[in-house]
């Protein structure tokens, strides 16, 4: 199972808006709606940020949103803040029950 | 409040063994799925391994097939991940965590802080 596709690096400035994508394959992004992203900050554990393509867990704040076109899914940061520099990897569920990580984006607060 | 701590990392020689736990708290173990991820220094996330709530079903990544069992102890709300012929690429900071729901979906929440494996002669 090949990782899914992202960008290594996206940047933006305090209130901009940024999208990373996450590409993968009808066996996964665009076969189910299990996409998820993680938000990673240097020495810390990954922390749910989205799952089921759009849902925000409790707590994440509505500047954050995901999508999904087909096989790519997509995440969307509003307002960025500095606190939004970090590390964001996607996630799916796939056609043979196991899950797939993308390689992650370096999201830089400029 | 919800927690999942790791334990068990260490030095290992290739070829050796090693058995992970992760201690649950704060939800009903028994009710839900747990996963192992691990993380090279410096690079991506890489699943690992899940096992069902009841511990009927697991399911591998490609590249522990065979050499990784995963398996729980819900008595003890307790997740164990037992790794033999490790290699080098094996070294990676292994995580566990809770799917955020009863059934498969991948969707992890609630992570530990993680257990460094290190595999060197």
């Amino acid at each position: 199972q090949s990782a899914l596709t992202q960008p290594a690096s996206v940047s933006g400035s305090p209130g901009q808006s940024i999208t990373i994508s996450c590409t993968g394959t009808s066996s996964d992004v665009g076969g189910y709606n299990y996409v998820s992203w993680y938000q990673q900050h240097p020495g810390k554990a990954p922390k749910l940020m989205i799952y089921d393509v759009s849902n925000r867990p409790s707590g994440v704040s509505n500047r954050f949103s995901g999508s999904k076109s087909g096989n790519t899914a997509s995440l969307t940061i509003s307002g960025l803040q500095a606190e939004d520099e970090a590390d964001y990897y996607c996630s799916s569920y796939t056609r043979i029950s196991t899950v797939v990580f993308g390689g992650g984006t370096k999201l830089t607060v400029l | 409040q919800v927690q999942v701590v790791e334990s068990g990392g260490g030095v290992v020689q290739p070829g050796g063994s090693l058995r992970l736990s992760c201690a649950a708290s704060g939800f009903i173990f028994s009710n839900y799925g747990m996963h192992w991820v691990r993380q090279t220094p410096g690079k991506g996330l890489e699943w690992v391994a899940f096992i069902r709530f009841d511990g009927r079903n697991e399911y591998y990544a490609d590249f522990v097939r065979g050499r990784f069992t995963i398996s729980r102890d819900n008595s003890k709300n307790t997740l164990y991940l037992q790794m033999n012929s490790l290699r080098a690429e094996d070294t990676a900071v292994y995580y566990c965590a809770k799917e955020i729901y009863g059934d498969y979906r991948g969707e992890l929440v609630y992570w530990g802080q993680g257990t460094l494996v290190t595999v060197s002669s």
